[in-house]
């Protein structure tokens, strides 16, 4: 089945200590991207990758990395989280220009 | 800034009736412009897209409507079904840059 998969689906974390989620997908796609999901503000970017080695900061990248050493996984680190990081987290993947297909979220609580 | 305006932010519709959710932006280089579907507890879903060489785009009971010149798009659901009951967001990419609409709660009443 095609998927992206993300894991932890939910995390309860403190303040400064770091952490990664996970996604990977089964697709082969080229494109992945990781967004945050805050009520009235909607799914803001906050790094996406075109292929293995390629970063690039979106909308909202401040507190947060990423890495893409293979085309199947695309970690999200939080080095040093916060409060305002708390939020729900959605990893997505596309070929190039196409369709995004959304993992099932990871909510995330940082005391 | 939100690069995509999208209202209204929620909506009841009785079933069988129209539901319409609207969106603006600013930035001509946006390109492809889709409309996703979001159930609780679930990540969004693609439901339609457009691109702006095109001003109508229908797909089932699904219609987007698109206005270059006035900047402007919107998600037309035909015949709404209790089953449509989700949160929809518009979206708006330029590269491979996506911006998204806040989004619209739709409630469809039996």
């Amino acid at each position: 089945e095609a998927q992206v998969t993300q894991n932890p689906r939910y995390l309860i974390t403190v303040t400064g200590k770091k952490l990664t989620v996970t996604c990977s997908q089964n697709m082969n796609h080229e494109y992945m991207s990781w967004y945050r999901q805050d009520p009235g503000l909607g799914l803001r970017q906050i790094y996406y990758s075109m292929n293995v080695e390629v970063t690039d900061k979106g909308d909202v990248p401040e507190g947060y990395k990423v890495s893409r050493k293979e085309k199947r996984n695309f970690p999200l680190i939080l080095e040093s989280p916060s409060p305002n990081q708390t939020s729900l987290y959605f990893c997505a993947s596309s070929l190039r220009g196409q369709t995004q297909y959304f993992g099932p979220g990871t909510r995330l609580l940082v005391l | 800034q939100q690069q995509v305006k999208q209202s209204p932010q929620s909506l009841i519709v009785q079933k069988g009736g129209i539901s319409i959710i609207n969106c603006a932006y600013e930035n001509t280089a946006f390109d492809y412009f889709p409309w996703y579907q979001q159930f609780p507890g679930k990540g969004p879903a693609l439901l339609i897209a457009i691109r702006p060489d095109v001003s109508e785009k229908k797909e089932g009971r699904f219609t987007i409507s698109f206005n270059k010149s006035a900047k402007q798009f919107s998600l037309h659901i035909m015949d709404s079904q209790p089953g449509d009951s989700a949160t929809y967001f518009c979206a708006a990419t330029a590269g491979n840059q996506f911006y998204f609409g806040t989004g619209t709660s739709l409630t469809v009443i039996p």
